[in-house]
């Protein structure tokens, strides 16, 4: 069974402050992605990675940053959290092709 | 770009009802069209691929290129499907992969 783990399931930040996010995959996946979830919204896409070191924007990728040193981890950094930036975060993998994306429980940032 | 639509932010049907959960899509060549479920307090999920023609839970959805459409229809809906629904496409050669809005969907008793 493919399992996607996200390092936090609630967090709360300050505005201004640094925020790092990262996700785990153990199918050895080479995509990885990052949504974010907002009621009446969906999933709008922040970053996607296709492999190491190699990332592309998403729909969204206005204050967000990613990093891939290693193929099974994908982080997102908030560099300054602002309060619009309070969401689900959903991590997904993918090997690519007619694959299905596999998600991750998802972590909850509020930004006060 | 891509874009993909679902145009209801909300259905309700009572059960045994028939069920439609509309999604039309954008994308200039070949999409990969999905449809996720979200049940509550649970992770995001497949529910079933255009590629497979395979029916999952009693749903299927049939790729209509023509109208640009991959809706997903139930003949007779159950309270366990109350979720939410989504549609995404995968496309072009980095794979981006977009969802839809979703659809809440509300199954009467």
């Amino acid at each position: 069974d493919v399992k996607v783990t996200q390092s936090s399931r609630y967090l709360v930040k300050r505005t201004g402050e640094k925020v790092f996010l990262e996700c785990v995959q153990d199918m050895d996946h080479e995509n990885m992605f990052w949504y974010r979830q907002d009621p009446g919204l969906g999933l709008r896409l922040i970053y996607f990675s296709y492999d190491v070191k190699m990332k592309e924007k998403g729909d969204i990728p206005e204050g967000y940053s990613v990093s891939r040193e290693k193929k099974e981890r994908f982080s997102l950094i908030l560099e300054s959290a602002s309060t619009n930036q309070t969401s689900m975060y959903l991590c997904a993998s993918r090997q690519g092709g007619w694959d299905t994306q596999y998600f991750g429980p998802g972590t909850r940032l509020t930004v006060l | 770009a891509q874009r993909v639509t679902q145009p209801e932010k909300l259905l309700s049907v009572f059960k045994g009802a028939p069920v439609e959960l509309k999604c039309n899509y954008s994308y200039s060549g070949s999409p990969e069209l999905f449809w996720y479920v979200q049940y509550s307090r649970q992770r995001l999920q497949l529910l079933l691929r255009h590629i497979s023609r395979e029916s999952i839970k009693g749903f299927t959805a049939d790729l209509n290129k023509g109208e640009t459409s991959f809706h997903l229809k139930k003949p007779f809906a159950q309270e366990e499907d109350s979720a939410m629904y989504y549609c995404a496409l995968a496309s072009g050669g980095y794979q981006k992969v977009t969802f839809g809005i979703g659809t809440k969907l509300q199954v009467i008793p």
